[in-house]
């Protein structure tokens, strides 16, 4: 099982959207809509941000939107704000029961 | 509200085993359709999912840590544990436990870290 692949970091002015891939192969997120997105500021746990592909959890901004194309997954932040700064992963189901993250995308508001 | 709180565990050396224990309350560990789960991230680095133990009591782990882990789960006391056997530096990291259902991981724990070192 190799990590998911995200881009290290991505960077946006406030206000800006951003886009965070997340590409995997045709043993996970080509062949399962259970995609998910979690957001981790430093020293804090994970916090779920979307969940099977485009679902968002009661209390997230709508400002954050999922979706996917084939084997790759991305997040996108609308309306970028101060707050949003912070390590994304994503995380597919990848058969047999397991699940599999990505490498993680640092995000910068500039 | 769900809470989940890792102990165990802190500092360990090569060979040994790690064990640690997460205690839920706010709900019943056995209430629902849901899996109680193993994560951990070493220091600056990417989150690796360990392993869960479903519902009914079957587990499943990351192929990568090759048998050396075991889930269990006690009704009695609402919680469950992680053994992790033969450990090495490469198994510092901080642990968390969490609730997964369909995929996701909807509450966690607050993390602890565990250090491997001789």
């Amino acid at each position: 099982q190799s990590a998911l692949t995200q881009p290290a970091s991505v960077s946006g002015s406030p206000g800006q959207s951003i886009t965070i891939s997340c590409t995997g192969s045709s043993n996970d997120i080509a062949s399962y809509n259970l995609v998910s997105w979690y957001q981790q500021s430093p020293g804090k746990a994970p916090k779920l941000m979307i969940y099977e592909v485009t679902k968002r959890p009661s209390g997230v901004s709508n400002r954050f939107s999922g979706s996917k194309s084939g084997n790759t997954a991305s997040l996108t932040i609308s309306g970028l704000q101060a707050e949003d700064e912070a390590d994304y992963y994503c995380c597919s189901y990848a058969g047999s029961s397991t699940l599999i993250f990505g490498s993680g995308t640092k995000v910068t508001v500039l | 509200q769900l809470q989940l709180q890792e102990s165990g565990s802190r500092l360990l050396k090569p060979s040994q085993t790690l064990s640690l224990t997460c205690a839920v309350s706010g709900d019943s560990i056995s209430s629902g359709a849901y899996s109680w789960s193993w994560l951990r991230q070493p220091p600056g680095k990417a989150l690796e999912w360990v392993g869960y133990i479903y519902h009914s009591g079957n587990t499943f782990y990351n192929p990568s840590l090759k048998s050396r882990a075991t889930i269990s789960v006690d009704r009695s006391r609402n919680q469950f544990s992680l053994n992790l056997t033969s450990v090495t530096a490469a198994d510092t990291a901080v642990y968390y436990c969490a609730r997964e259902i369909v995929a996701h991981f909807d509450y966690w724990g607050q993390g602890t870290l565990v250090t491997v070192s001789s």
